[in-house]
Formats: C-alpha cells, sequence, structure tokens
C-alpha cells in the first residue's frame, strides 16, 4: 500500500530556530513530491514540488530534499518566524496514480 | 490573482437532507479533484476530473455521492441523502495536467451533518 507518513503529529519551536520536517512514503516508484502549508480554517498551499529527478527545491527559506531510495524527504525551513506556524503536509505521486498521496501533517508553533 | 473559489463556505443541515457544493476552478486549468478532509482519516481524495470527464472517484460512496462538471467553470459535488459521517471539510482544487504541476486548493466548504 502507498503510504505517507509525517511524524510527529505537532511540534513547538522558539523563533529563530531552524524548523526540519519529516515526510516518509512506503513506495519509491513516485513521480513527484510536494509540500502543502495549510493555515486554520484555510485550504493548501503549494510550497515545493519536487520531481522524481530531482534532488531538492529551494524557495527562499524553504528547502526540500528527495531520497526516493530510502523513501524520505525533509523540509527546512531556516530562522523560523511565528508566521510559520501553520500546518505543514507532503504528498506523493505515484506512477500509475492519479491521486496525491498526502500525509497527515505536521502542526508547527513557532514560539514567539 | 486567480483563484479557486467555493460555495458554500459553511452548511450545517440535518441528516437525510440534500447538500450542493460548487466549485470554480482556475480559468485555464484542465484538472479538478474534490477531497474530503477529517481529522482521523486526515485529506481524501474523492473524485477527479481531467478536461471535464471523470477519470477516478473510487474514492467516493457511490450510493450517496456524485460530482459532476457541467462545464468548464463550475464543478458540484452532491450528497443525497446527507449523515452525520459526512461532517467534514470538503476541498476542491484545480491544476493542470497532475505529474508536472501543482494543484492550487480553494477555501473549503465546511458540512456539519446534524
Amino acid at each position: 500500500k502507498q503510504e505517507v507518513t509525517q511524524i510527529p503529529a505537532a511540534l513547538s519551536v522558539p523563533e529563530g530556530e531552524n524548523l526540519v520536517l519529516n515526510c516518509s512514503f512506503t513506495d519509491s516508484a513516485i513521480y513527484n513530491l510536494q509540500w502543502f502549508r495549510q493555515d486554520p480554517g484555510k485550504g493548501l498551499t503549494s510550497l515545493l514540488l519536487i520531481q522524481s529527478s530531482q534532488r531538492e527545491q529551494t524557495s527562499g527559506r524553504l528547502n526540500a530534499s528527495l531520497d526516493k531510495s530510502s523513501g524520505r524527504s525533509t523540509l527546512y525551513i531556516a530562522a523560523s518566524q511565528p508566521g510559520d506556524s501553520a500546518t505543514y503536509l507532503c504528498a506523493a505521486l505515484y506512477y500509475g496514480n492519479n491521486r496525491l498521496a498526502f500525509g497527515k501533517g505536521n502542526q508547527v508553533v513557532v514560539i514567539p | 490573482d486567480a483563484r479557486v473559489t467555493q460555495t458554500p463556505r459553511h452548511k450545517v443541515t440535518e441528516m437525510g437532507q440534500e447538500v450542493t457544493m460548487r466549485c470554480q476552478p482556475i480559468l485555464g486549468h484542465n484538472t479538478v479533484f474534490w477531497y474530503r478532509q477529517t481529522m482521523m482519516q486526515g485529506l481524501e481524495l474523492l473524485a477527479y476530473f481531467r478536461n471535464r470527464a471523470p477519470l477516478d472517484d473510487s474514492g467516493m460512496p457511490k450510493d450517496r455521492f456524485s460530482a459532476e462538471m457541467p462545464d468548464a467553470t463550475l464543478a458540484t459535488l452532491k450528497i443525497q441523502p446527507s449523515e452525520p459521517r459526512d461532517s467534514a471539510v470538503y476541498f476542491c482544487a484545480s491544476g493542470l495536467e497532475l505529474g508536472h504541476h501543482t494543484q492550487y486548493f480553494g477555501p473549503g466548504t465546511r458540512l456539519t451533518v446534524l
């Protein structure tokens, strides 16, 4: 079964610390992997999309890496700010599938 | 600033009533998705349309749910009859081809079935 796991479900960090969020997927035959952000009461916003041929993607303070052989992706947020408080979800698109497989998210609180 | 819009934003109804949720995808996007989000199950795909044709609705309870795209600017998700276990947030998302492009999510419809 193609599953995506995000642990821990929730975490808190002091402002200024670097955030590291992990995502595990059970099948290495992924087409791409995406990270999304969800604020309370809102929809998801795409942060980064990594194709299977890529190792990482960067946007500002965000960096996402992809290691298919180990079934892992990491989202790294440098110098966290209170505005980074949100739930972060990763999603994998597997070959032969029409659907994204979503993790349940990491709920992040950045403490001022 | 192109966005996916969804109506209504909130809906409270009684068990057995029909519920219709609407979505306007971003102009030019050829894929439309309906998701359901709950605390227990997380985000689940209910239906997927490409060029208005339903490609995958295996995640949808067929006996009570139906999804359609009467035209390129409107997608609908209907529940008849609704049940308390249908209470969730329903998201619509649209995008270009799934493999190379991300999906843009609407703000969601929060459904409560009493």
